[in-house]
């Protein structure tokens, strides 16, 4: 167990739907990024936080947005659903940003109907 | 853009043999590399991480080496046991921070 929980584990929306991911970071970690991987992919990077602030973005479109809490916890946003955001989604964290140990979460699998 | 590779796609070998997975990444700059392993439907395990400064890395069964000028990574897993099978994945660490990952190496080791 690497003490990052992510909640839910499994989420099923319709496309053009709203989804929002919530993942509890490790103790003592102030760094939260976010992954998706899709079926038989390795995992892409989407964006990274860094004391409640956004410090890096993969090749994502806006309508994937995150925040990150005071406690370092962090939430993904999907808005406008596609069906080829059917994925699972991983956060993990890690005790500082630059050349650190991330510790992965579960993950949340996502389906779009 | 970094680009990581892994041969082969998927292995599979009886129990006893030892296990030899290849990663390839094209931009040498990078700070670290990192090996996990993936259970079907599950989250990351790190199993290694090697510095760029290192050549490799051991725990237990598992032996690392990283040449970073070639761009390559192997990972060794000695004596495989039927519950090493998992997926396998290598990701480099680079100058923004983020990992870029391979599509990974899916091992099954037959009893």
């Amino acid at each position: 167990e690497t003490g990052v929980t992510q909640s839910p584990t499994h989420l099923i929306k319709t496309r053009g739907q709203q989804v929002t991911l919530r993942c509890s970071s490790q103790s003592g970690h102030n760094t939260v990024s976010w992954y998706q991987q899709a079926l038989g992919q390795g995992p892409q990077f989407i964006f990274q936080y860094y004391r409640e602030e956004e410090n890096g973005r993969g090749n994502f479109p806006p309508r994937f947005s995150g925040l990150q809490f005071p406690n370092y916890s962090s939430e993904l946003n999907v808005n406008a659903l596609e069906l080829d955001d059917s994925a699972l989604y991983l956060c993990a964290s890690s005790l500082n940003q630059g050349n650190e140990k991330l510790f992965f979460g579960s993950g949340t699998q996502l389906s779009v109907l | 853009k970094q680009e990581v590779t892994q041969i082969p796609a998927a292995l599979s070998v009886p129990e006893g043999e030892n296990l030899v997975l290849n990663c390839s990444f094209t931009d040498s700059a990078i700070y670290n590399l990192q090996w996990f392993r993936q259970d079907p439907g599950k989250g990351l395990t790190s199993l290694l991480l090697i510095q760029s400064s290192q050549r490799e890395q051991t725990s237990g069964r598992l032996n690392a080496s990283l040449d970073k000028s070639s761009g390559r990574s192997t990972l060794y897993i000695a004596a495989s046991q039927p519950g090493d099978s998992a997926t396998y994945l290598c990701a480099v660490q680079d100058g923004d921070y983020k990992l870029s990952f391979g599509a990974g190496t899916t091992v099954t080791v037959r009893a």
